[in-house]
C-alpha cells in the first residue's frame, strides 16, 4: 500500500486567498482524522471522520476551515480566507476501526507545509 | 480536559548512552496511550500502544512503560539512527481523539 496520500506537499499563498489541502486516505480504513501542527502548540486535532462523516470537529480554529469526504477514498481540508497564523503543517492521518480488545494506531500522511504571506 | 506533557524538550545523547524520556497526563479514563517518532519533514509514524498501568512493550532499543500518571519511553544504547522526535499522546475512554503533547527531539551523536 502506498500509505497515505496528501497533496500539495508544499503550499505558499498570500493572506486571504482559498487554500485546500487533499488527501487519500489508506484503502480500507474507516477513520480519516487532520491535524495541524506548530512549533508552539505541538500537533493538534482539527476535525475526523468515521465511514465518510464527520464526527468531532471542536478543533477546527474558527469558520473559515472547512473539512469534506465527499467518499472513503478522498478528503479536503479549505482554508477561506487564509491568514498568516494558518500558517503549519497539516497532517492526514488515517486509522481502521477499533479491533477487539484495543486501539488501532493512526498512519499519518508526510504533511502539507503551508506558508500564508 | 486532556493534558500531555513531555520531558525534557531536547535531549543529546552520545551513542550507547541510555536515557528515559517522560510522559505525563492527565486524561479522564485513559483508553490508550501511543508513542509516536517522526524525523524532520515526515508525519509520525507508531512506535507502541500501552493500554493500563503496568503493561510495557518492547521495540529493539526502545521499551515503553505506563503508570497511573505517566509513560516512559526508555532508550537503551541509542545509535545516531533514533535522532528523531518522539511524540507521546493519550486517548479518553469512549473518544477516539489523540491528544498530543509537544514531544521530545533526541540526537544521538557519535
Amino acid at each position: 500500500d502506498a500509505g497515505v496520500i496528501q497533496s500539495p506537499r508544499h503550499e505558499v499563498t498570500e493572506m486571504g486567498q482559498e487554500v485546500t489541502l487533499r488527501c487519500k486516505p489508506i484503502s480500507g480504513h474507516d477513520y480519516l482524522f487532520w491535524y495541524r501542527q506548530t512549533m508552539m502548540r505541538g500537533l493538534e486535532l482539527l476535525i475526523y471522520f468515521n465511514n465518510n462523516v464527520p464526527i468531532d470537529d471542536s478543533g477546527m480554529p474558527e469558520d473559515r476551515f472547512s473539512a469534506k469526504m465527499p467518499n472513503a477514498s478522498f478528503s479536503t481540508l479549505k482554508i477561506q480566507p487564509s491568514e498568516p497564523r494558518d500558517s503549519a503543517v497539516y497532517f492526514c492521518a488515517s486509522s481502521l476501526a477499533r479491533r477487539r480488545g484495543g486501539l488501532s494506531e493512526q498512519f499519518f500522511g508526510p504533511g502539507t507545509r503551508l506558508t500564508v504571506l | 480536559e486532556d493534558q500531555v506533557t513531555q520531558s525534557p524538550e531536547a535531549l543529546r545523547l552520545q551513542e550507547g548512552e541510555s536515557s528515559s524520556l517522560n510522559c505525563s497526563y492527565t486524561v479522564s479514563g485513559l483508553r490508550g496511550l501511543f508513542w509516536y517518532r517522526q524525523d524532520p519533514g515526515k508525519g509520525p509514524e507508531f512506535l507502541f500502544t500501552l493500554y493500563s498501568a503496568g503493561e510495557e512493550k518492547e521495540k529493539e532499543r526502545l521499551k515503553a512503560t505506563l503508570t497511573k500518571k505517566e509513560s516512559f519511553l526508555h532508550i537503551t544504547a541509542p545509535k545516531p539512527e533514533d535522532s528523531a522526535t518522539y511524540l507521546c499522546a493519550v486517548c479518553p475512554g469512549g473518544g477516539n481523539k489523540l491528544t498530543f503533547g509537544t514531544g521530545t527531539q533526541l540526537k544521538v551523536e557519535l
